[in-house]
């Protein structure tokens, strides 16, 4: 069964320094990952895919991750972190058995915290 | 929130009533999903459709039913069967295609409230 870990419940930063937001998977046969945002009382906007090819994805607002398949890992980076980017955020496998509509499989989530 | 529109935004149900979760979308896609957000869950799939008149179960079905009589809409009813409904709720679409794993879009979300 496929599965999706974010280790951190919590994570703070200082404005303009680097982030990082942790997310392993366990699925079989090919990963398709995604990271999604939530602002408080808002639905989930999307920020980036892997689906196939390079490893290191860019999405929007300065966002990216890259794909590691031995570790199994999919951590979500930005190189410079603003106050704004604070928001929770989910890390989601596609369900390895579906064929037809794109179901996802959703960690707990990772509450950031950007500290101004 | 792109183009699917939740309503109400809140909504308040008293033990024992059945409830009607709202979602439209005008973006086109074939298939439309409903998941339920509790703190500190995630979200977990409640059911979803690929298309017009047919709908599977998702991970937590009980208590809840739907309907896609339309393209565009994909109610969801909490009955007075699921015991604990006091939760976000959000719908999404996607479109679908062959070797496509499009990303889904998200609606503003219901928060359902039993008293």
């Amino acid at each position: 069964a496929q599965s999706v870990a974010q280790p951190e419940d919590q994570v703070n930063v200082a404005e303009g320094n680097p982030l990082t937001v942790k997310c392993t998977y366990s699925v079989s046969g090919n990963p398709y990952l995604f990271w999604y945002v939530q602002y408080p009382n808002r639905g989930l906007q999307f920020l980036l895919k892997y689906i196939t090819g390079d490893n290191l994805v860019k999405g929007s607002y300065g966002f990216e991750a890259e794909f590691n398949k031995s570790q199994t890992s999919f951590h979500l980076k930005k190189p410079s972190a603003l106050v704004s980017d604070s928001a929770l955020y989910f890390c989601a496998v596609r369900a390895p058995y579906q064929t037809g509509a794109n179901n996802l499989f959703f960690g707990t989530g990772t509450r950031l915290t950007v500290i101004p | 929130d792109g183009g699917i529109t939740q309503s109400p935004k809140y909504l308040f149900r008293k033990e024992g009533q059945n409830v009607t979760l709202s979602c439209e979308q005008n973006l086109n896609h074939d298939a439309m999903y409903w998941y339920r957000q509790d703190p500190g869950q995630g979200l977990r799939l409640i059911y979803y459709s690929q298309i017009v008149n047919d709908f599977q179960k998702g991970d937590i079905a009980e208590g809840y039913s739907v309907s896609r009589e339309k393209k565009e809409s994909f109610p969801l009813t909490v009955t007075s069967a699921q015991k604990n409904p006091t939760a976000f709720y959000l719908c999404a679409s996607s479109s679908m295609g062959q070797g496509v794993y499009n990303e889904q879009f998200f609606g503003p979300g219901t928060r359902l409230t039993v008293l």
